[in-house]
């Protein structure tokens, strides 16, 4: 089964207006760290925001915000006041505490492709 | 150079040249890691190191040859790739928490790699 999954290929938002890219995750361990990072075109994976299994509060950087609903498995990434820049892929990742070899990996999803119009 | 920085940025290559990618970060990290970014596939691990010791070997052909001289730098030698091989090579460097889940990983801008 997935652990990360990201239901919309791609998405369209105007300039200006909010969007959010939903995620949703499955995992039986207790805790677990929640990223989202952007990529451009030009291929830099650039990280975003982090949300923790037991962050009592949704976290926020800047025009980016996480949804953070525990019960239901989902993280969605909220851009308010969208720009032409934000246009990009956007992945969801989540890291598990459980070690299966010594090392908790990092898990993505496939990515939504977000399109900024004017 | 600020962040996680990688060389060259696009490589093409025969199928029996020999190369080397390479990746360097100015963030103070013990960790740094091997992403391959196929088209429409996941992002896949490749290796991991942490204090310049190999943790993780994803299953990856010996035609992939990483090595890691100290915290801030981090090579993968190449050698008779496959038309297959061609990808995105993402490097990611972190702090050393390997077990802790809040670590967070920062990446370089990639290296673009075609073999012919």
């Amino acid at each position: 089964a997935q652990k990360i999954t990201q239901t919309q290929p791609g998405m369209f938002v105007q300039e200006k207006e909010a969007v959010t890219l939903d995620c949703t995750y499955d995992t039986s361990d207790p805790s677990y760290g929640l990223f989202w990072y952007k990529q451009p075109s030009s291929g830099e994976m650039i990280f975003l925001i982090y949300q923790g299994s037991y962050d009592q509060q949704n976290a926020t950087e800047g025009r980016y915000s996480l949804n953070f609903q525990k019960a239901r498995k989902s993280a969605n990434l909220v851009i308010s006041a969208s720009q032409l820049g934000d246009s990009a892929m956007y992945f969801c990742a989540m890291r598990e505490a459980t070690m299966n070899s010594g090392y908790s990996t990092l898990t993505f999803g496939k990515g939504t492709m977000l399109l900024v119009s004017p | 150079e600020t962040g996680v920085t990688q060389t060259p940025r696009h490589l093409v290559m025969g199928m029996t040249n020999k190369k080397s990618l390479k990746c360097e970060q100015h963030l103070g990290h013990n960790a740094m890691y091997w992403y391959k970014q196929s088209a429409k596939k996941p992002l896949e691990l490749m290796f991991v190191y942490n204090f310049k010791e190999q943790t993780e070997n994803n299953s990856v052909p010996s035609r992939f040859s990483p090595e890691c001289p100290n915290s801030s730098h981090l090579f993968l030698h190449l050698h008779t790739l496959q038309p297959e091989d061609s990808a995105l090579y993402l490097c990611a460097s972190s702090q050393d928490k390997l077990a802790d889940y809040t670590d967070t990983q920062y990446f370089g801008p990639g290296t673009r790699l075609t073999v012919l």
